[in-house]
């Protein structure tokens, strides 16, 4: 069975202060990672996907990482409006088109 | 206009009333999937279905019933609403690869 794990829960940052959330993932056949935003009430809105290990993408200030067994979401000089929940999920070969998602991570902003 | 509309967004019934969810979507994609998403419990699949005839549950499929009426089009009906189904119900679609899901804006729906 497919695992995501997301870390932390939630967090809070500085206006500019840079970090990383943590996606970890158990699959048998990674097929893609995917990460999320959701803003509260609203459906989640794709970011990226990544496919295999030591893949890279960017936007703004978002820059998602993956390695075999977990994926890195970095945000660099955030600003109030990149508070939302991120949501990371995989697919597999064991699971097909069906994805499985992390519980998120709750990140908060302050100006 | 977006690409995943849901009608209601929000909705508000009694328990033991039937309601029914509506997804639409133009980006053209033949899969379609009902999600609902609770405080603490992430996202979890309901049903899903790859073409219009083909429909699947999914997770947590008990207490629903689906209809997917043509390419564009998919249902989440719950005959007999009972109050540990409020949530937020979110229609997604995507392609056969590479397996990215588009979501929909949601709807609130509260069983009394």
């Amino acid at each position: 069975e497919d695992q995501v794990t997301q870390s932390p829960e939630a967090l809070r940052l500085q206006e500019g202060e840079s970090s990383s959330l943590n996606c970890s993932y158990t699959v048998s056949g990674l097929r893609g990672l995917f990460w999320y935003r959701q803003d509260p009430g609203k459906g989640p809105e794709f970011l990226f996907t990544l496919y295999s290990a030591g893949e890279e993408k960017e936007k703004e200030r978002l820059k998602a990482t993956l390695t075999k067994k977990e994926s890195f979401l970095h945000i660099t000089a955030p600003k109030p409006e990149d508070s939302a929940t991120y949501l990371c999920a995989v697919s597999s070969n064991n699971a097909g088109n069906m994805l499985t998602f992390g519980g998120g991570t709750r990140l908060m902003v302050k100006p | 206009d977006a690409d995943v509309t849901q009608t209601p967004r929000n909705r508000i019934t009694k328990t033991g009333k039937r309601i029914m969810l509506e997804c639409s979507q133009t980006k053209g994609h033949d899969r379609m999937y009902w999600y609902r998403q609770d405080p603490g419990l992430g996202l979890r699949l309901i049903y899903y279905s790859f073409d219009v005839k083909d429909i699947n549950k999914g997770e947590i499929s008990d207490g629903y019933s689906v209809s997917r009426q043509a390419q564009a089009k998919f249902s989440l009906s719950l005959e007999s609403a009972i109050p540990n189904q409020t949530a937020l119900y979110f229609c997604a679609t995507s392609d056969s690869r590479p397996d990215t899901q588009y979501f929909g804006p949601g709807t609130r729906l509260t069983v009394l």
